[in-house]
């Protein structure tokens, strides 16, 4: 089982549209959470941290469940430059990342 | 602040040559430095990480002959692919961290190498 796990979709989605993913880890030692945001043949970009309070950056929503191991991200309004690959990634001792499959969103006027 | 320069962006080469990816903390010093590859339509999964001045550690089923680290300073890391071939093509991709440098990340990335082997 990997240690992070992601639907890889592809989530095709109209212009406007709520679209939520989900992510689910194995390492309950994990200290945190990031959403990264990764283009075609790029390198991937810090989206936004995820807190078990839950954090909202505009557009993006974000939530942590320890409890379930389990970590979401909703985009609300979705915009053509969505259009990417999200990467769930665990931050655990050493400064260590672990990155999910990602889940790639595409979005269609 | 907190930028690393990766170079190249993009190699094409013939099977058997060797090739050196620079990997640059340019406004920090970085006491450790990472190598991912990423294969198309799969995640960055962990090669090797590195501390300055110490041999790097490499993840289970990286050849550390094929895989040459070399983290001679702080700001200042290298890849090199020794004898490459076409099932080394892919994407590569450094990154740098350091408890010193307040980040809202762990670790900063690079623009990633592109290597492809023919």
């Amino acid at each position: 089982r990997k240690e992070v796990e992601q639907d890889p979709g592809p989530f095709n989605v109209p212009e406007g549209a709520t679209v939520a993913f989900n992510c689910t880890y194995s390492n309950s030692a994990s200290q945190s959470f990031f959403w990264y945001r990764q283009d075609c043949r790029k390198e991937p970009k810090l989206l936004m941290s995820v807190y078990s309070s839950g954090n909202e950056d505009g557009r993006f929503t974000a939530q942590l469940n320890r409890a379930s191991q389990y970590i979401s991200l909703l985009i609300r309004d979705s915009k053509l430059s969505d259009s990417a690959t999200y990467l769930c990634v665990a931050h655990n001792a050493g400064n260590m990342l672990t990155f999910g499959g990602g889940t790639r969103l595409m979005v269609k006027p | 602040g907190a930028v690393v320069s990766q170079h190249p962006s993009w190699v094409i080469c013939k099977s058997g040559t060797s090739v050196k990816i620079e990997c640059r903390s340019l406004d920090f010093q970085a006491t450790t430095m990472f190598w991912y590859r990423q294969f198309p339509k799969q995640s960055l999964m962990l090669m090797a990480t590195s501390n300055e001045g110490s041999k790097a550690t490499y993840e289970q089923g990286v050849e550390k002959d094929k895989f040459l680290i070399n983290h001679a300073s702080l700001t200042l890391s290298t890849l090199t692919v020794t004898s490459a071939h076409p099932e080394d093509s892919s994407f590569y991709i450094c990154s740098a961290s350091s408890p010193r440098v307040p980040s809202n990340q762990p670790q900063h990335f690079g623009d990633g190498t592109r290597l492809s082997i023919l």
